[in-house]
């Protein structure tokens, strides 16, 4: 399977605690985005990287929010003290972006969705 | 602001044809991508736009009117496996995505 992949794919935790997630994108791609997606809406930008560098965080994303894809390839997202509000599905996307511009298509990892008690 | 407007939800006939509409207030635009989302799934990419005019791929059409500010999704043949949301979404002058809420549609036999 060469699609974007996640994991967990689940995750429960108790308010205050901190989670990680992974996402490991389709392997040619160089650009690399975190997505939050609550029921009933689209998907909520959270930040993304070319390659290994952020190149741009949300204004609505608190200082709890860090996000490393620290060799370019996989990225990991970290919630410090997670709140009941943080409960949401967490997507992943990749796509490759070239010098000569064109259509540049996001694919989808399968998401991790996450419940704070 | 930016804003991408889609109705909430629309209900249709297996076999029938359904247009579901996205009107759109963005700052530029760089093309318009229509995504398909199974609940409790991800996204995945059904069609692509950045000139005027219709976009066909099998039972899945989609058209765009930069003038207008609207895209359409068309779906033909309707089974029962479309119902899903289909998600809307514009590419901005700073090359970053703004998504629609949804149209969630369901199919009846």
């Amino acid at each position: 399977d060469t699609g974007v992949s996640q994991d967990p794919r689940h995750k429960i935790t108790k308010r205050g605690q901190n989670v990680t997630f992974r996402c490991d994108p389709i392997s040619e791609h160089n650009r690399l985005y975190w997505y939050r997606q609550t029921l009933g809406q689209g998907p909520e930008f959270l930040t993304y990287f070319q390659n290994e560098a952020q190149l741009e965080k949300s204004r609505l994303l608190s200082d709890r929010f860090s996000a490393e894809r620290p060799k370019g390839s996989f990225s990991t997202l970290e919630i410090q003290r997670t709140e009941q509000g943080d409960s949401a599905m967490y997507l992943c996307a990749s796509s490759l972006v070239t010098s000569g511009g064109g259509q540049e298509t996001q694919y989808f990892g399968p998401g991790t969705r996450l419940l704070v008690l | 602001g930016q804003n991408i407007d889609q109705p909430t939800e629309m209900t249709a006939t297996e076999g029938a044809i359904v247009q579901i509409n996205c009107t759109y207030q963005t700052s530029g635009f760089n093309g318009l991508f229509w995504y398909q989302q199974h609940a409790g799934e991800a996204p995945t990419f059904l069609s692509y736009n950045v000139l005027d005019g219709l976009e066909e791929k099998g039972r899945f059409s989609s058209f765009l009117s930069r003038s207008k500010g609207y895209s359409y999704l068309l779906l033909k043949e309707l089974q029962m496996k479309d119902s899903a949301s289909y998600l809307c979404a514009v590419r901005d002058s700073n090359y970053q995505l703004i998504w629609g809420a949804g149209t969630k549609l369901i199919i009846k036999p």
